[in-house]
This record gives C-alpha cells, structure tokens and sequence, in this order.
C-alpha cells in the first residue's frame, strides 16, 4: 500500500517557470527522499531529507519537510524541459531502510 | 561505475507460465531491494536482502513470488503460474550497506502476461 500522496497529481508549465510538488504521509519517519523517474522505468535518487531537517538544497532543488505537518514539498526552480518526469516521495523507518512510495506527481515542461 | 542491471528489459509471457527476473547490483552493494510498479502507481516494496538472506519479504503478495540471492550479489525474483494481474514493472534497487539510505535503481523489468 502506499504511504501518502503527492500533490497534485499532474502539473503543466513553461521552461523558466517554477514547479512546486507536496507530499504527505501518514506514519512516523526517519527520512524522507524524493525520486525523478522518466518513462516510467528507473528511478533516479534527488535528494534526501532527514526527519530532523526542515529544508535542504541541491542545485535548483528546494525540500522542505514538516514532519508535525507529515508533508514535505519539492521546489524546482527555473524548470527546463528536461525536467519532464515523474516525481515521487518515499519515506523511509528507521532501520532497513524499506522505502514506502507516493502516487507520484508528472511534470510537463514546455519549452 | 556500472548501475544496478535487470534483464530482461521487458517480458512477454502467458498466463500459468513461471518467470524469471534477473537483478546485478552496484558491485560492492550489500543491500538489494524488490519493488513493483503497476501502471499509474509508485513502486511498493517487495522483498529486501541483505547479503545471501532475505530479510523482510513482507511485501511478497502471495506464495507464488519468490526470490533468491545465493552469493550475496545478484538476485532472481522468481514468479510461479503467473497471473494477468502481476502484469507491471519490477524494480530491483541496491545500497552499499544495511541502513544506507540511498537507493540506485535499476531500469526495470517490464512484464506483461496474456
């Protein structure tokens, strides 16, 4: 099953603009990563954020995490059109590391 | 380096028949994770190895999935009498150790039974 679900669940935009995607989930976490994946196959890893932290940075990627909230947010910034994909959160207990994914968000980036 | 492989990278089979799916991990990776994706859905956990021994394979969904890893590196998800709807995509992931919390996945298997 999955744990939460991100929002919305498709977002269209122009190159330039910025692309924000939510997350909220229901159980307690260790951390909290956010995937990109394209065409549906491989994921790529983002970036990860620990339930301690309330923001993080990586390049043009902004996470926040309020863990009282159980919601996380995704900020691209200045979007490309390869940017198109889908994201997806995914948390993670403390321990083996399980990963218990979103629905997902798909992103469309126009040119 | 070279990433996390499966083969094949689709697979056509008929209902009833039995399926291999084959994951190689990072080289060095002890921890090696199973997840399917169905259509319009995030991936959900399978079954995690660390080493040769399956440590949680509470995600398996009934007895006719299993998988193995007999030397610790690559790892075969076996599905018996296959079912329209195990009809997805399975990923393979890996980790270099037990509680590191990236995940590389692999490109998936796409499987598809008529």
């Amino acid at each position: 099953s999955q744990q939460g679900e991100e929002d919305p669940q498709a977002l269209s935009i122009q190159e330039g603009e910025n692309a924000t995607m939510n997350c909220s989930y229901k159980t307690s976490i260790n951390n909290l990563q956010w995937y990109r994946q394209n065409s549906g196959r491989g994921l790529v890893h983002l970036i990860l954020i620990r339930s301690n932290e309330r923001e993080k940075h990586s390049g043009r990627l902004r996470v926040t995490l309020d863990t009282s909230k159980k919601s996380s947010s995704l900020l691209i910034t200045a979007s490309r059109a390869a940017d198109t994909a889908s994201y997806f959160c995914a948390t993670g207990n403390t321990g083996f590391q399980k990963l218990v994914f979103g629905t997902g968000t798909r992103l469309l980036v126009s040119p | 380096g070279a990433g996390v492989s499966q083969t094949p990278s689709n697979k056509v089979t008929e209902k009833g028949k039995y399926v291999e799916l084959r994951c190689d991990p990072i080289s060095g990776h002890t921890a090696l994770y199973w997840y399917r994706q169905s259509l319009g859905q995030g991936p959900e956990f399978l079954i995690y190895f660390q080493g040769t021994g399956a440590a949680d394979d509470s995600g398996l969904p009934n007895d006719r999935f299993f998988a193995v890893r007999p030397e610790g590196s690559v790892s075969t998800l076996k599905i018996q009498r296959t079912e329209r709807g195990d009809s997805a995509v399975y990923l393979c992931a890996s980790s270099l150790v037990q509680g590191k919390e990236t995940q590389y996945f692999g490109p998936g298997t796409r499987l598809l039974v008529l």
